[in-house]
């Protein structure tokens, strides 16, 4: 089955720097990878997520790449603010019907001002 | 937006009870989907269900069981709880496309 590690566990940065977490994943199959973003209190919401036949993709001050080849995805989140401080999980897996996602052991960011 | 609520926001039990976890979305979503949350390992599937009665087990099944009678009600039942259980419960849902829309999630604590 799928298998998804995440890196670092943990990330402090000063405002107004750029963060990256990066993410593998283990099956060639999987063709849909989402980043969800976790407040305290809070359920994961998705905030940006890519399919495989792109290579990156953008929202403003968010953008995630994909390198299919080497199964590899990141998250980069630049000119950080403190609202940007939660837990960040990405995923692997298929984005159709019941297709489930596996997700990554998660990355607390700390933006500090 | 789609609303994906939680019965309980905490929970404690006693080691040994049956345990009922609700989820109720409102959407008419198909797919529904019961993960637990647990420090330093991430989100893991515990069991979801992709119509009316129907289920499927996910990664970490052992020690429980889903209800699914119908299409917005979706419950987690722990038949025995045991310490090894207390987590964070998060249920969330999807129409046929990718996006999860999670609740906001049960503290369940098995003393």
């Amino acid at each position: 089955g799928e298998n998804v590690e995440q890196h670092p566990s943990t990330l402090s940065v000063q405002e107004g720097d750029s963060a990256v977490i990066k993410c593998t994943y283990s099956d060639s199959a999987s063709n849909y990878f989402p980043w969800y973003k976790q407040e305290l209190g809070k359920g994961p919401q998705l905030i940006i997520d890519i399919r495989s036949n792109v290579g990156e993709k953008k929202d403003q001050r968010i953008a995630v790449t994909l390198n299919k080849t080497a199964k590899h995805f990141s998250l980069h989140i630049t000119e950080t603010q403190p609202e940007d401080s939660a837990v960040y999980f990405c995923a692997a897996g298929g984005n159709t019907g019941f297709q489930k996602l596996v997700f990554g052991t998660g990355t607390r960011l700390l933006v500090s001002p | 937006d789609v609303k994906v609520t939680q019965s309980s926001r905490y929970l404690v039990k006693r080691t040994g009870e049956k345990v009922f976890l609700e989820c109720v979305q409102d959407m008419d979503h198909e797919n529904m989907f019961w993960y637990r949350q647990d420090p330093g390992l991430g989100l893991r599937l515990i069991y979801f269900s992709y119509d009316v009665k129907m289920k499927e087990k996910g990664d970490i099944p052992e020690g429980y069981s889903v209800s699914r009678e119908k299409k917005e009600r979706f419950s987690l039942i722990l038949e025995s709880a045991s310490t090894n259980q207390t987590s964070m419960y998060l249920c969330a849902s999807k129409a046929g496309g990718g996006k999860l829309f999670f609740g906001s999630g049960t503290q369940l604590s098995v003393l």
